[in-house]
């Protein structure tokens, strides 16, 4: 199994490019998010989805777009890459709709944009 | 909104000596997970604490859930250099839709 698998690794943007981050997971949760990772701030979270066809906004949304079409797929769309989205970006999921289970984190994608 | 704090920072002892780090939640908390994330790596699940005062212990970590369910803490004994990373404590509230991660504890394991 692959878990949660995310592309790039790691990308640089000029400001104003857009670009999409991949997140897919082979265990068939329902439930997947998109965090951002800063330092000294914990992992703040930009959007969820508990399902196919599903998503709401979490946390810091503005700036990011989502869609879930697939139960497996998760991308995150940045439309206006602006500096302060500068950080390292990390998706992850859960088994079901509950928050009771653990979340599975992909390897991250750390994101630069100059 | 809720907020999660975690102390301290930072963390440097020597290999062998004990660690605990603390998280505190402004709000009543319905279940609190806690994840480890090596220099470099992603958060990896460690263990969910649902009842008040509950202890759980993995090996040498013990996890607590206070009484009121507000804060948690893990303690390390007798550090090793495989501790280091940074500790997440995340909490979710009662009828809350996400878990909120604290802003973690950097542990540094001096040999």
């Amino acid at each position: 199994n692959a878990g949660v698998t995310q592309t790039p690794k790691f990308q640089v943007l000029k400001t104003g490019q857009s670009m999409t981050l991949q997140c897919a997971q082979d265990m068939n949760h329902e439930y997947m998010s998109w965090y951002r990772q800063d330092p000294g701030m914990g992992l703040r979270l930009i959007h969820y989805s508990v399902g196919a066809g599903i998503t709401d906004q979490g946390e810091v949304p503005n700036g990011y777009n989502v869609s879930r079409s697939t139960t497996e797929d998760f991308p995150l769309r940045l439309l206006s890459a602006a500096p302060s989205q500068t950080s390292v970006y990390f998706c992850a999921s859960r088994q079901g709709r509950a928050l009771n289970t653990e979340a599975f984190f992909g390897q991250g994608t750390r994101l630069t944009v100059v | 909104g809720q907020q999660v704090m975690q102390i301290p920072q930072y963390q440097h002892v020597q290999e062998g000596e004990d660690f605990t780090t603390y998280c505190n939640s402004s709000t009543t908390l319905s279940n609190i997970q806690w994840y480890k994330q090596r220099p470099g790596g992603h958060p990896v699940f460690l263990i969910q604490l649902v009842k008040s005062g509950e202890v759980k212990k993995q090996k040498r970590l013990t996890f607590q859930f206070g009484e009121a369910k507000k804060n948690s803490s893990l303690h390390i004994t007798a550090t090793q250099t495989t501790d280091v990373g940074t500790y997440f404590c995340a909490g979710l509230r009662d009828y809350g839709q996400n878990f909120v991660f604290g802003p973690g504890t950097r542990l540094s394991v001096l040999p």
